[in-house]
């Protein structure tokens, strides 16, 4: 299975300043279709997650453009430009490429 | 607006048995692979398994195969997950998802909690 590894695990962050989340993959996330298949998640306390990526950097609808994705093969990067309150909570990464589907670990934001 | 409600999750002793549901709503639910994803008490997701539109193809996370099935009814716009042999470390809230996107989920459910416990 290929295993996702997220870091930093905790990140205390200053609203208004960015923060930046990393999210390393065991193999190639590159599907044989030629598609990156990595998505990213945020999940607020006592919330269903909501996607805010996928496909590396696409950012879905409503998602604020502070958000932003990138990277490529085994190494992605969530980076939210200007942290606000709402941001606070867990951010998962999310494999699709290869069965099964796999999450990161998480990353708890919360502000400092 | 698409909308998915899960329902069936409840208390249940070690080595019992539940069937989950999942009702959708808001679009062509015959068309789209689904999914469910669980969430252990203050853990991180874990995918389960998915369907694909028609039912012939299913996929689980390895170490599920055998006690947990999913499966659909397109007619009734249902999606299901049987798990069976429950553990104490299947308690969890269970997550319908829609993969409307290849590789992704774009809607969830509110989740149905699981207690195994006796």
């Amino acid at each position: 299975d290929v295993v996702m590894t997220q870091s930093p695990l905790s990140l205390p962050v200053t609203l208004g300043q960015p923060a930046s989340i990393s999210c390393r993959s065991s193999q190639s996330l590159v599907h044989s279709d030629g598609n990156t298949y990595l998505n990213w998640f945020h999940q607020r306390p006592g919330q269903s997650p909501r996607r805010l990526i996928y496909k590396i950097s696409n950012r879905d609808s409503g998602v604020p453009d502070r958000f932003s994705g990138s990277g490529s093969g085994t190494d992605f990067t969530l980076k939210i430009s200007r942290v606000e309150a709402e941001d606070v909570g867990v951010y998962y990464c999310l494999q699709g490429t290869h069965w099964p589907w796999t999450f990161g670990q998480g990353t708890r934001v919360e502000v400092k | 607006e698409v909308q998915l409600v899960e329902s069936g999750g409840g208390l249940v002793q070690p080595g019992g048995s539940l069937r989950l549901s999942c009702a959708a709503s808001g679009f062509t639910f015959s068309s789209y692979w689904m999914s469910w994803v669980r969430q252990a008490p203050g853990k991180g997701l874990e995918w389960v398994a998915t369907i694909k539109p028609d039912g012939s193809d299913k996929y689980y996370v390895d170490s599920l195969k055998g006690r947990f099935t999913i499966f659909r009814d397109n007619a009734e716009n249902s999606l299901y997950l049987q798990v069976n042999s429950l553990r104490a470390e299947d308690t969890a809230v269970y997550y319908c998802a829609r993969p409307g996107d290849p590789g992704s989920v774009d809607y969830w459910g509110q989740g149905t909690l699981v207690t195994v416990s006796s």
